[in-house]
């Protein structure tokens, strides 16, 4: 079956750009993450959603960052006015909902941001 | 702060060698730790998720075992081969979110 797609594979902004990075999760998936790993550092959580409603955001870097997941479905990081410590692999899992421990991962968005 | 530290860093090995890896976490509030190899351009591939106390589980070659009284986990590779080259990656389960560590990235020589 399918499983988590990203787009664009690759991505790069220009310092000051607007970015908008895509998720499609598992068909199902109730749960869907947003992660951000930078150069030599492991991934860490931006923001969670389940279903529609974004219940932790507290990993977002800056007022920059903006997610959302309007029907439950396909969910959008946007990042306002790139900057170049934006650049980073940006990683998104999904997974069944509350009480599964797995997640299962997309092959993420590079964004380079010059 | 939640704290996950993998080491080592990286690890080169020649094929046929056997290696391991050690994920350190907090031993408090344990839910499950996973194990995750992530090759280049592709996607993070889940190897173990690991719930209990004492837990050992298997995968073809490569096996991982977990204390969560200590906070560690081991993950072992029997026989490297070169298709085993990858950054392995540590994550402890907390409150819906994982939490990573740095990762081990090994490379396997034929």
């Amino acid at each position: 079956g399918a499983g988590v797609s990203q787009s664009p594979r690759y991505k790069v902004a220009k310092r000051g750009q607007d970015v908008a990075l895509r998720c499609d999760p598992i068909s199902g998936h109730v749960s869907l993450f947003w992660y951000q790993q930078a150069l030599g550092q492991g991934p860490e959580f931006l923001t969670y959603f389940q279903n529609e409603a974004q219940l932790d955001k507290s990993g977002l870097p800056s007022d920059r960052f903006f997610a959302e997941r309007p029907e439950g479905s396909v969910s959008t990081l946007k990042i306002q006015r790139t900057q170049q410590e934006d650049s980073a692999v940006y990683l998104c899992a999904s997974s069944l909902g509350t009480g599964s421990y797995e997640q299962y991962f997309g092959p993420g968005t590079r964004l380079t941001v010059t | 702060i939640l704290n996950v530290e993998q080491s080592p860093q990286s690890l080169h090995v020649q094929e046929g060698d056997s290696t391991n890896f050690t994920c350190s976490f907090p031993s408090s509030n344990f839910y499950a730790l996973h194990w995750y190899r992530w090759e280049t351009a592709k996607s993070p591939e889940a190897l173990f998720v690991m719930t209990l106390n004492g837990d050992e589980k298997k995968k073809g070659r490569i096996s991982a075992t977990l204390n969560t009284k200590e906070g560690y986990s081991y993950l072992y590779i029997k026989g490297s081969q070169p298709e085993d080259s990858a950054t392995y990656l540590c994550a402890f389960y907390n409150t819906d979110k994982l939490i990573f560590g740095t990762g081990t990235r090994l490379q396997v020589f034929p």
